[in-house]
């Protein structure tokens, strides 16, 4: 079965530790995506990535960094100069840029204490 | 700026229909998405329109107007499990998605 996996799906971490947040997916996608859902506000886009070895910033990149060293995989880590962390972490994946239908993973929801 | 504007919460009764609002103001348009997301899961794919109309998909319908930067979401028959979040999303000029704050859909029996 095609899809994308993102593990854990929930994730707590002291304040001032870095942590990293899984994203596989096997459709082949070029694109890939991490989002953060917070009550009461819509998807806000942290980074993407077109292609291998590639990602640019989001609206909301300070904080977070990425890698895109596989097709299949953009794991996110979360730094402790993100002030804010708790939150909804939501992976998603296209075909291509023009027609982006976005297929999502699961979600991790990461609780820092 | 760039703005997506759907009303937050909605009620509705089982086996009626509702229609879900949603303005946007982006950079450029290429497209409005819709999604549904139940409680702490994935958002999943409804609907994609790019020219003005309806698009009608079994007891969904959403439709455009590009005019207007208007779209809906149309639910017929509704079903208890369609008690979900609604996610209108603009794509902009780059091909990045502007998303909404989503429309928390309440089913009554």
């Amino acid at each position: 079965d095609g899809g994308i996996t993102q593990s854990p799906k929930y994730l707590f971490r002291k304040e001032g530790q870095n942590v990293t947040l899984s994203c596989e997916q096997n459709l082949n996608h070029d694109a890939m995506y991490w989002y953060r859902q917070d009550p009461g506000q819509g998807l806000r886009l942290i980074y993407y990535s077109q292609i291998v070895n590639d990602f640019q910033k989001g609206d909301i990149a300070e904080g977070y960094s990425v890698s895109r060293e596989k097709k299949e995989s953009f794991p996110l880590t979360v730094t402790s100069a993100q002030k804010n962390p708790t939150a909804f972490y939501l992976c998603a994946s296209s075909a291509g840029q023009e027609y982006n239908e976005q297929f999502f993973g699961p979600g991790t929801r990461l609780t820092v204490l | 700026g760039q703005n997506i504007d759907q009303p937050t919460e909605m009620t509705a009764t089982e086996g009626a229909i509702v229609q879900i609002n949603c303005t946007y103001q982006t950079s450029g348009f290429n497209g409005l998405f819709w999604y549904q997301q139940h409680a702490g899961e994935a958002p999943t794919f409804l609907s994609y329109n790019v020219l003005d109309g309806l698009e009608e998909k079994g007891r969904f319908s959403s439709f455009l107007s590009r005019s207007k930067g208007y779209s809906y979401l149309l639910l017929k028959e509704l079903q208890m499990k369609d008690s979900a979040s609604y996610l209108c999303a603009s794509m902009d000029s780059n091909y990045q998605l502007i998303w909404g704050a989503g429309t928390k859909l309440i089913i009554k029996p």
